[in-house]
């Protein structure tokens, strides 16, 4: 078992809608986790970090984080066709004091026109 | 705002053969670390830097090492190469640390796709 779950998709949704991304660790520790998304072929790019319980809000992405349920989510609010990529859940593991990032493998979403 | 620059960008190498893939990171940031990604998968840590000296270790072969120099630029060095390396190479520099609860927010280089044939 991964230590950072995600659903691998593809999660199709249409143009406007939102679409909800998923991840659970199992490090109760972790402290840090960060959203990237990733073109084929291009490199990750960070979209979001979040530490605290409760939302983040940035422009069309919210961060949730519940600590209790181990549970990191990203919303994306009026989804466009250039939002389509895969987006990597990472968690920073609770004994590491030098920020190696420990990803998931990645939800393919799809923004249908 | 200036990126992580990876070079470079594209490698094909023999089996056996040796490679270097260099690193410089954002100015200012004193931490580097370096992720394999093979087709498919979720890039694995290899190694990181802090201030010149090797801070964490992942799954790197022996075959592989590196290092990073004064001015903060890093190498990784793959000897013996196998097909099984053929991957993307990723690179990413953060502003390090080490305050307690400090974010450790990584930048990623575009990456090197090195193919092994």
């Amino acid at each position: 078992q991964k230590e950072v779950e995600q659903n691998s998709g593809p999660l199709s949704v249409p143009e406007g809608a939102i679409a909800s991304l998923n991840c659970t660790y199992s490090d109760r520790g972790s402290q840090s986790f960060f959203w990237y998304r990733q073109y084929s072929g291009k490199s990750p790019e960070l979209i979001m970090s979040i530490y605290s319980n409760g939302d983040k809000e940035d422009g069309r992405f919210t961060a949730q984080l519940n600590k209790a349920s181990q549970y990191v989510s990203l919303l994306i609010r009026d989804s466009q066709p250039s939002d389509s990529a895969t987006y990597l859940c990472a968690a920073i593991h609770g004994s590491s004091n030098t920020g190696k990032l420990i990803f998931g493998q990645g939800t393919t979403l799809q923004v249908k026109p | 705002a200036a990126g992580v620059i990876q070079s470079p960008r594209h490698l094909i190498k023999e089996k056996r053969e040796t490679a270097t893939l260099k690193c410089y990171p954002i100015p200012r940031h004193d931490t580097v670390y370096w992720y394999q990604q093979g087709p498919g998968q979720d890039p694995q840590f290899l190694i990181s830097f802090y201030e010149k000296m090797q801070s964490d270790k992942g799954s790197i072969p022996d075959r592989f090492s590196a290092q990073q120099f004064s001015d903060y630029h890093s190498e990784l060095n793959m000897s013996s190469l196998e097909l099984g390396d053929s991957a993307l190479y990723f690179c990413a520099s953060s502003l390090g640390p080490r305050l307690a609860g400090g974010p450790f927010i990584q930048y990623f280089g575009a990456g090197t796709r090195l193919s092994v044939l």
